[in-house]
């Protein structure tokens, strides 16, 4: 079964870290990209990051660009995602997808159940 | 950047067709894809490249896709079809990001 299961969620404080992971199983992790989406509470979804297959290309919105790192390690199928700087406008459901190709293109065709980041004092 | 703009709401009686739209500038030129998310999960993907329906997504889902508008329909709606709707397609001209509509939350009546 093909799937995603996102962890590192939580609660932390304004300007604080987090780490997300999603580890990926019943595909071949390496021959395709990898995307995050957020949604934050009652909100719409928000492309947040996407890295290629062979993580040599990285993309980032401009709301996360210089805050956040994404990255992957192939040889363990896990998806990662540094978060930092944390505001609370980054409070949001945290969304790993994967991507129909190795680069960003093509639609969204696994998603992951999410993973909570609450970011409040 | 590239802006989708979909209706916040739709409703429709049970049996009946909904038609969700997404508006964007030559969106035809474009290839759309659909997201349908229920209340407490993650989004599903129902409709891709205009028209196309992945595995297990039922003949009653629909897309077609010209000019400035695509549209997904559902035809002989039923009480399970009740959730949000997102189009989304690739921003070529902003490093080729990916863009979501506003998403359009469809009521069975």
């Amino acid at each position: 079964e093909v799937q995603l299961v996102e962890s590192g969620g939580g609660l932390v404080q304004p300007g604080g870290s987090l780490r997300l992971s999603c580890s990926a199983s019943g595909f071949t992790f390496s021959s395709y990209a990898m995307h995050w989406v957020r949604q934050a509470p009652g909100k719409g979804l928000e492309y947040v990051s996407a890295i290629s297959s062979n993580g040599g290309s990285t993309y980032y919105a401009d709301s996360v660009k210089g805050r956040f790192t994404i990255s992957r390690d192939n040889s363990k199928n896990t998806l990662y995602l540094q978060m930092s700087s944390l505001r609370a406008e980054d409070t949001a459901v945290y969304y790993c997808v994967k991507g129909e190709y190795s680069s960003s293109s093509g639609a969204f065709d696994i998603w992951g159940q999410g993973t909570m980041v609450t970011v409040s004092s | 950047s590239y802006v989708l703009t979909q209706p916040p709401s739709v409703s429709v009686a049970p049996g009946k067709t909904a038609r969700i739209t997404c508006g964007g500038n030559n969106i035809g030129s474009k290839s759309v894809h659909w997201y349908q998310q229920k209340p407490g999960q993650a989004p599903v993907l129902v409709i891709y490249y205009d028209s196309d329906r992945p595995s297990g997504i039922p003949e009653r889902f629909s897309g077609s896709n010209s000019g400035n508008t695509a549209t997904l329909t559902i035809s002989r709606v039923e009480a399970g079809d009740e959730a949000d709707y997102y189009c989304q397609v690739w921003d070529s001209s902003s490093d080729h990001r990916g863009v979501f509509g506003g998403g359009t939350k469809l009521t069975v009546l």
